[in-house]
């Protein structure tokens, strides 16, 4: 199985701030990796597939980047919504697997 | 607009099984595939498997192999996902989702406690 490994753990940063959110595969996935934002109580959203293609109604201060082994997701300005969680998922083989996942707080 | 809409939450024994149904509407049921992903609490999400609802095709992660089936009824665009001999361990909120590689669209969760 492909392991994917996030840091930080947990993140604590105010509004308006940039925050980035790395990711690493244990082999090579190409650019098939996506990000996740969850929330407690709510259904995981998609963000970001094949590592840059932002989904559609997602607000552009989210951008990915990346291919291989490393990837990053970026939030430019902070917004009082995006305080959650953040997971990456590898989308090349079978299982799919999430990374541990990203706590993004308020500082 | 695309939903998919969970089953109600379960209280289970250890043991027991327990079956979740995820009903899609606002798309072409048999078009996408439906995975599904449980969050126990205090943990990550972690990947179950997969379906093709047209074909009806799946793919099992390993650690589930022998415990979990899933299935569809095309005629009420609706998945299922039957997990046996549960235990403690399977606690958790469980989602369906949309997709192939990367998952657009998931249902609301349904809480499996599973509990003597």
């Amino acid at each position: 199985d492909i392991q994917m490994t996030q840091s930080p753990s947990s993140v604590s940063a105010s509004v308006g701030d940039r925050v980035t959110i790395t990711c690493r595969a244990s082999q090579g996935i190409s650019s098939w990796l996506a990000w996740y934002h969850h929330k407690p109580g709510k259904a995981p959203k998609l963000l970001i597939y094949a590592a840059s293609s932002l989904q559609s109604g997602v607000p552009s201060r989210f951008s990915g980047s990346g291919s291989g082994t490393d990837f990053t997701l970026t939030i430019s300005s902070l917004q009082p919504e995006d305080f959650a969680t953040y997971y990456c998922q590898q989308a090349t083989s079978f299982p799919r697997t999430f990374g541990q996942g990203t706590k993004v707080e308020i500082k | 607009q695309v939903q998919l809409v969970q089953s109600g939450a379960e209280v289970k024994k250890p043991g027991a099984s327990v079956k979740v149904s995820c009903k899609a509407s606002g798309y072409t049921f048999t078009t996408y595939d439906i995975n599904w992903v449980r969050q126990a609490t205090g943990q990550g999400l972690e990947w179950m498997g997969w379906m093709n609802p047209n074909s009806g095709n799946t793919g099992y992660a390993q650690k589930f192999q022998g415990r979990v089936t899933m299935t569809r009824n095309t005629s009420i665009s609706t998945a299922y996902m039957e997990l046996s001999s549960l235990r403690s361990e399977d606690t958790a909120i469980y989602y369906c989702a949309r997709g192939s590689r990367s998952f657009d669209y998931w249902g609301q969760g349904t809480l499996v406690t599973v509990s003597s």
